[in-house]
């Protein structure tokens, strides 16, 4: 399998602030990584693909950037509602591994 | 407008076989292209992958649970169905399908709004 590791896995950030998460693969995967952001009691909801496409309807003040086996989330000014856990995922393999989580929290 | 949800028992025994159907509109698992994934959540801990079916109905498993599970699909009906044999307290979880995102590209979305299992005697 291949491991996805997230730094941190959590994080306390005010609003307007510039956040950024890491996701670290073991091994290479191109630029098949992707993000998902989950508030509390609900599904995830994916953000970004393929390491920097935007998905759409989600805000531009977020960005992914990324390749082989070092990747970040870049969220640019927080926003209230941004204020959730975010989880990478690796999908270069046929066996689909999720990170474990970055939970970002308000100060 | 894609929407999945899914169903099936909130309630196992240790050793009973889940059953859990998942229920979508908005595209079809005839279409080339298309395949739906299963993914669950422990409370308060990460995803985990499960299974995921495409429109040519290949089929894959996560590894280390692949021996206890099984995804087909219905078409006629817009279902996939994930069974999870030998259930154990450790799978208390909630349970969630997903569209996955095209062709192989193995991202998912959108997801359906989950569904708690609980495992107990």
């Amino acid at each position: 399998d291949i491991q996805m590791t997230q730094s941190p896995s959590s994080l306390s950030a005010s609003v307007g602030d510039r956040v950024t998460i890491t996701c670290r693969a073991s091994q290479s995967i191109s630029s098949y990584l992707n993000w998902y952001q989950q508030k509390p009691g609900k599904a995830p909801k994916l953000l970004i693909y393929a390491a920097s496409s935007l998905q759409s309807g989600v805000p531009s003040r977020f960005s992914g950037s990324g390749s082989g086996t070092d990747f970040t989330l870049t969220i640019s000014s927080l926003q209230p509602e941004d204020f959730a856990t975010y989880y990478c995922q690796q999908s270069y393999s046929t066996f689909v591994t999720f990170g474990q989580g970055t939970k970002l929290e308000i100060k | 407008q894609i929407t999945l949800k899914e169903s099936g028992p909130t309630l196992v025994k240790p050793t009973q076989t889940l059953t859990l159907t998942c229920t979508f509109s908005g595209f079809s698992l005839s279409t080339s292209g298309v395949g739906v994934g299963w993914i669950r959540q422990p409370p308060g801990k990460a995803l985990e992958w499960l299974a995921l079916i495409y429109w040519n109905d290949d089929k894959r498993y996560s590894p280390s649970l692949k021996s206890r599970l099984t995804i087909t699909k219905d078409t006629s009906k817009n279902q996939v169905v994930l069974t999870m044999t030998n259930m154990d307290p450790v799978d208390t979880a909630t349970y969630y399908c997903a569209h996955e995102g095209g062709g192989y590209d193995n991202w998912f979305d959108p997801w359906g709004q989950g569904t708690l299992v609980t495992v107990s005697s």
